[in-house]
């Protein structure tokens, strides 16, 4: 089945050690979303890739890169996690089009810093 | 700074009653508006999408859309307890780049 998967369930990593987060579609889906969702929190757009363009939300920190070296995978790389890191990373795509589509959700990396 | 305001709840409604969720918007020039539903601890799913003003239905849901007013809800009848979760409303701001922004949530509880 065509779906976006994430990469790994649950993530832990020490206090200050880059990790890196994937995820892949098997949709061909033009945009691909990273969200931050904390605790009881709305999820908080990161940034956005509208095919090989980059887009930065203004308040994403610098701490908080990504790459898509293609249509099917991207990733999140935290250079020096920190404990207000910790969160659900939600990755999601949207076809290319008139902005009336969906976004269709992996099933989100939980990440643990300690 | 494009904005999604839900109230947080929790909203409490009894097995059986009509469930209803609003959302207000920042920019008027949104197109695309998105109800997701998020059991704790998962990631959201699409329950419904709206474009025009009016109502959309689908079995137990309703979508309303009042562009004017810059308001968005959702009804749900019937309530069951697997309804609870919490209800993300989601405004498409971007056009065809697709900038998708979420309000924090209301999470309901419906009560056998």
């Amino acid at each position: 089945d065509a779906m976006v998967i994430q990469n790994p369930r649950y993530q832990v990593t020490q206090f200050g050690k880059p990790v890196t987060l994937s995820c892949s579609q098997t949709l061909n889906h033009n945009v691909m979303y990273w969200y931050q969702q904390k605790s009881s929190q709305a999820p908080k757009l990161l940034f956005h890739y509208y095919d090989k363009d980059f887009n930065n939300e203004a308040d994403t920190p610098d701490n908080f890169q990504s790459r898509r070296p293609n249509t099917s995978f991207c990733f999140l790389d935290i250079r020096s996690p920190g404990l207000g890191d910790a969160a659900m990373y939600l990755c999601a795509t949207s076809p290319w089009g008139d902005g009336f589509t969906e976004a269709f959700f992996g099933q989100g990396t939980r990440l643990t810093v300690v | 700074q494009k904005e999604v305001e839900q109230n947080s709840g929790p909203l409490s409604v009894p097995e059986g009653a009509i469930a209803s969720l609003n959302c207000t918007y920042s920019d008027r020039v949104s197109q695309s508006f998105f109800w997701y539903r998020q059991y704790s601890g998962k990631s959201p799913e699409l329950i419904m999408s709206i474009y025009s003003n009016g109502d959309k239905e689908d079995g137990r849901f309703t979508a309303q859309l009042n562009k004017a007013s810059q308001y968005v809800s959702l009804l749900i009848r019937d309530s069951q307890p697997s309804d609870s979760a919490t209800y993300l409303c989601a405004v498409n701001y971007g056009g065809s780049q697709g900038n998708l922004i979420f309000g924090k949530g209301t999470k309901l509880s419906v009560k056998p």
